[in-house]
């Protein structure tokens, strides 16, 4: 079965200064892995994906995530944070053999403060 | 974004009636899925679907059945609803399996007392 930890509940960080949220995690075969983002009453919303190709990859709003398979880690980044990018962040693995089931994190909230 | 409607946003029900929650989109994607969102167990998967007539449970289904009779609508319904169940839900759709992303609906809260 695959799992996915995002370790911290809560990160605070002040605006300007970089920024990561982590998020590992446990899969057979080859990792399809997303995050999201979501703002209150609101749904999820997509920031960015790693299918294949670069460790590094760049998404929505300034983000990028780290795959790193020897960790099974997939963090997020952003070098420079803002007011606005404080939210709840999900990072999600999917099951592209059954019906492409998403698993969940428990999710961690972000709070950047001027 | 993603055009995907769910009905109703806010629901007060009380314990044994029974409800439905509508997801509806116009986006032609063959997959649907419903989760439900609670503090500290982030979003748990209840059902899903792969085609019209084509679904399947997910991990926390006990309570829970669905439906999907057109591509577009994919109906969860709690046939007696109880406190456990409140909660917030939430549909999403996706293009394929794979390297798609979900996009989500902006959820349905449910209270049930």
């Amino acid at each position: 079965a695959q799992s996915v930890a995002q370790p911290e509940d809560q990160v605070n960080v002040a605006e300007g200064n970089p920024l990561t949220v982590k998020c590992t995690y446990s899969v057979s075969g080859n990792p399809y892995l997303f995050w999201y983002v979501q703002y209150p009453n609101r749904g999820l919303q997509f920031l960015l994906k790693y299918i294949t190709g670069d460790n590094l990859v760049k998404g929505s709003y300034g983000f990028e995530a780290e795959f790193n398979k020897s960790q099974t880690s997939f963090h997020l980044k952003k070098p420079s944070a803002l007011v606005s990018d404080s939210a709840l962040y999900f990072c999600a693995v999917r099951d592209n053999t059954n019906a492409g089931k998403s698993t969940f994190g428990d999710g961690t909230t972000l709070t950047v403060k001027p | 974004d993603a055009g995907i409607t769910q009905s109703p946003r806010h629901k007060v029900t009380e314990t044994g009636t029974p409800v439905t929650l509508r997801c509806h989109q116009t986006e032609n994607h063959r997959y649907m899925y419903w989760y439900r969102q609670d503090p500290g167990h982030g979003l748990r998967l209840i059902h899903y679907s792969y085609g019209v007539k084509d679904t399947d449970k997910g991990e926390v289904s006990d309570g829970y059945s669905v439906s999907r009779s057109k591509t577009e609508d994919f109906l969860l319904t709690l046939e007696s609803a109880t406190s456990s169940q409140t909660s917030v839900y939430f549909c999403a759709i996706s293009e394929n399996r794979e390297a798609s992303p979900l996009h989500f609906g902006n959820g349905t809260r449910l209270t049930v007392t």
